[in-house]
């Protein structure tokens, strides 16, 4: 069985500031990948970042980046220079090996301040 | 712009009456997906179709059935709704997994009242 943690139900950070959310999670298997989902309220759910487990590099995608610690099953999302439309629920998920199925942490509500 | 599309993005219905979601793709994925979204909570998954297989959640009620009648369509049908089946329903698809790609891409959902 998968599991994926996310311990923070709510965070609150000013604009320009730099955030980060946690996650842990626990898996058996040896290839897997993990994602950051963003839903903003009222809005689709979109992908922010993916890391493929078999990569040490930390996947980053603009403002976005991750700390990806394999030893430790955790997998932290950095928010650099928060701006207001990041405002949303920030799902972490897990894929692992050849399942197709996410599992969802149960996510975290972040409130960027102006 | 390939996209996943979900009609309509609300649906009213009353307790016990029969309704149908849709959802629609063009980014010819083999893989469709259904989830229950309940407020300021992580998505459930239903079920989902591996292109023409149909894979059913353990607890998925069986209230809840779905059809794929090809690539780019799927519904989802609820035969009774009841008021705990009100919720936000989300389409989402990803690419055949030994594609090596796994993320998924979710529709706009559809907001279920049941009244």
């Amino acid at each position: 069985a998968q599991t994926v943690t996310q311990s923070q139900p709510e965070m609150s950070v000013q604009e320009a500031e730099t955030v980060t959310l946690s996650c842990t999670y626990d898996t058996s298997e040896n290839n897997y990948y993990l994602f950051w989902y963003k839903q903003p309220p009222s809005r689709q759910m979109i992908l922010v970042i993916r890391q493929e487990a078999y990569k040490q590099q930390n996947a980053t995608e603009n403002r976005f980046s991750v700390n990806f610690q394999k030893a430790a099953k955790s997998f932290s999302l950095k928010i650099s220079d928060s701006q207001l439309g990041d405002t949303a629920m920030y799902f972490c998920a897990l894929v692992g090996g050849a399942n197709s199925k996410l599992t969802f942490g149960k996510g975290i509500t972040l409130s960027v301040r102006p | 712009d390939a996209m996943v599309i979900q009609n309509p993005r609300y649906q009213v219905t009353q307790f016990g009456k029969p309704v149908t979601l849709s959802c629609s793709q063009t980014l010819n994925h083999n893989v469709m997906y259904w989830y229950q979204q309940k407020s300021s909570q992580a998505p459930k998954l239903l079920f989902h179709y591996y292109d023409k297989d149909f894979n059913n959640e353990a607890d998925t009620p069986d209230n809840f059935q779905s059809r794929r009648p090809n690539t780019s369509f799927c519904f989802l049908d609820i035969r009774s709704p009841g008021l705990g089946d009100a919720a936000m329903y989300l389409c989402a698809t990803s690419r055949d997994p030994t594609s090596g790609s796994h993320e998924q891409y979710f529709g706009p959902g559809t907001r279920l009242t049941v009244t």
